[in-house]
């Protein structure tokens, strides 16, 4: 079985400084995607930012980008220019190719606390 | 605005009550899925249906019934939880439940007390 393990419970930043958030999982899947969501306090999850494990380029959204170590089995996420409103709960998620119907393994969670 | 809405927000009942959950998504996708929110715990899906069909049961116990009319509109129906059961009902859908190329879109969930 796959599992998402996020070893931060609580991490935090000043404003405008960068912060990174660690996740390591464990599969024997070769066809995989990695996801990084966003809980705010009004509870909406909100997708980061994805990763499809065949591509060795590192995806980037804006002030958001990741580090995936393949072989290491490690997906961390890096918020550059910290801004108040990514202060939230952030998961980790695994999502196995092929027809499986968009199940994902989320890790326990990163609270991020952004320091004006 | 989200396009994927939950109702109610919040919801309080005892343990021999029977009450029901209910999702709307308005942006033409033809999955959703349930997902259940625990403190301290990861999110454990519950529910998966796909052009209205059932695909996934996650050995949820049978208090829990959904129920799918169709591809916009997902029902938890509720009946003589445990308070163990209390935690965060998360509904989502997506396009295409086989491409991840089609992320997942969640609400706001809904915050079930059992007491």
């Amino acid at each position: 079985a796959q599992t998402v393990t996020q070893s931060q419970p609580e991490m935090s930043v000043q404003e405008a400084e960068t912060v990174t958030l660690s996740c390591t999982y464990d599969t024997s899947e070769s066809d995989y995607y990695l996801f990084w969501y966003k809980q705010p306090p009004s509870r909406q999850m909100i997708l980061v930012i994805r990763q499809e494990a065949y591509k060795q380029q590192n995806a980037t959204e804006n002030r958001f980008s990741v580090n995936f170590q393949k072989a290491a089995k490690s997906f961390s996420l890096k918020i550059s220019d910290s801004q108040l409103g990514d202060a939230a709960m952030y998961f980790c998620a695994y999502g196995a190719g092929g027809t499986s119907y968009g199940k994902l393994t989320f890790g326990q969670g990163t609270i991020l606390t952004v320091h004006p | 605005e989200t396009g994927v809405t939950q109702t109610p927000r919040h919801l309080v009942m005892g343990m021999t009550n029977k009450k029901s959950l209910k999702c709307e998504q308005h942006l033409g996708h033809n999955a959703m899925y349930w997902y259940k929110q625990s403190a301290k715990k990861p999110l454990e899906l519950m529910f998966v249906y796909n052009f209205k069909e059932q695909t996934e049961n996650n050995s949820v116990p049978s208090r829990f019934s959904p129920e799918c009319p169709n591809s916009s509109h997902l029902f938890l129906h509720l009946h003589t939880l445990q308070p163990e059961d209390s935690a965060l009902y998360l509904c989502a859908s997506s396009q295409d439940p086989r491409s991840y190329n089609s992320p997942l879109h969640f609400g706001n969930g809904t915050r079930l007390t059992v007491t």
